[in-house]
């Protein structure tokens, strides 16, 4: 089955603990992406990767890192989490070599920052 | 940059009835789609619908159409014969596309549905 994944699905944590966000894809997707969503804000890109190795930011990367060493592969670091980091992340990834371009949503992590 | 708009935060409508939502997006890109992506409790992201920017014709997929006015900039979606698990957060979404191929998803803030029994 066609699918992205992401772990944890609900985390608690601290100001100040380092954290990793997992996502994975198993569609030999190029593209993948990081959002947060916000209540009244929408989504909101995070990072994005176009390919193994290739990374940019989006329009909200102030405070988190990503990678991208394999191409199913992509995490979303948070290394020093603030309470303003609480949020639901999504992953996603989509075909970059041809339509439609379709992004595929992992279940999404809700993330709290105390 | 691109920007989406959805002007209606929430709506309710009857069971059965047609609903249409409202979205209009600022771009100064010609080759983009658009699409509506709906939200149920279970926060999934869920695909309704795509539009190709360089398509005259409406995308139609079972109850969900859209109304695509390039011109104005504006894409609409019209539910018909709603149904309660249409219920959902309905997020309208731009990518455009480059050489490259394609680019992240510019969201609008969403309108909340509700299907009254």
């Amino acid at each position: 089955e066609a699918q992205v994944t992401q772990n944890p699905r609900y985390l608690i944590t601290v100001t100040g603990k380092k954290l990793t966000v997992t996502c994975s894809q198993n569609m030999n997707h190029e593209y993948m992406s990081w959002y947060r969503q916000d209540p009244g804000l929408g989504l909101r890109q995070i990072y994005y990767s176009m390919n193994v190795e290739v990374t940019d930011k989006g329009d909200v990367p102030e405070g988190y890192k990503v990678s991208r060493k394999e191409k199913r592969n992509f995490p979303l670091i948070l290394e020093s989490p603030s309470p303003n980091q609480t949020s639901l992340y999504f992953c996603a990834s989509s075909s970059q070599a041809y339509g439609p371009y379709e992004q595929y949503f992992g279940p999404g992590t809700r993330l709290t920052v105390t | 940059a691109q920007t989406v708009t959805q002007s209606q935060p929430e709506m309710s409508v009857q069971e059965a009835e047609t609903v249409t939502l409202s979205c209009t997006y600022d771009t100064s890109e010609n080759n983009y789609y658009l699409f509506w992506y709906k939200q149920p409790p279970s926060r999934q992201m869920i695909l309704v619908i795509r539009q190709e920017a360089y398509k005259q014709q409406n995308a139609t997929e079972n109850r969900f159409s859209v109304n695509f006015q390039k011109a104005a900039k504006s894409f609409s979606l019209k539910i018909s014969d709603s149904q309660l698990g249409d219920t959902a957060m309905y997020f309208c979404a731009f990518m455009k596309l480059d050489r490259g191929g394609a680019d992240g998803l510019t969201f609008g803030k969403g309108t909340h549905l509700i299907i009254q029994p």
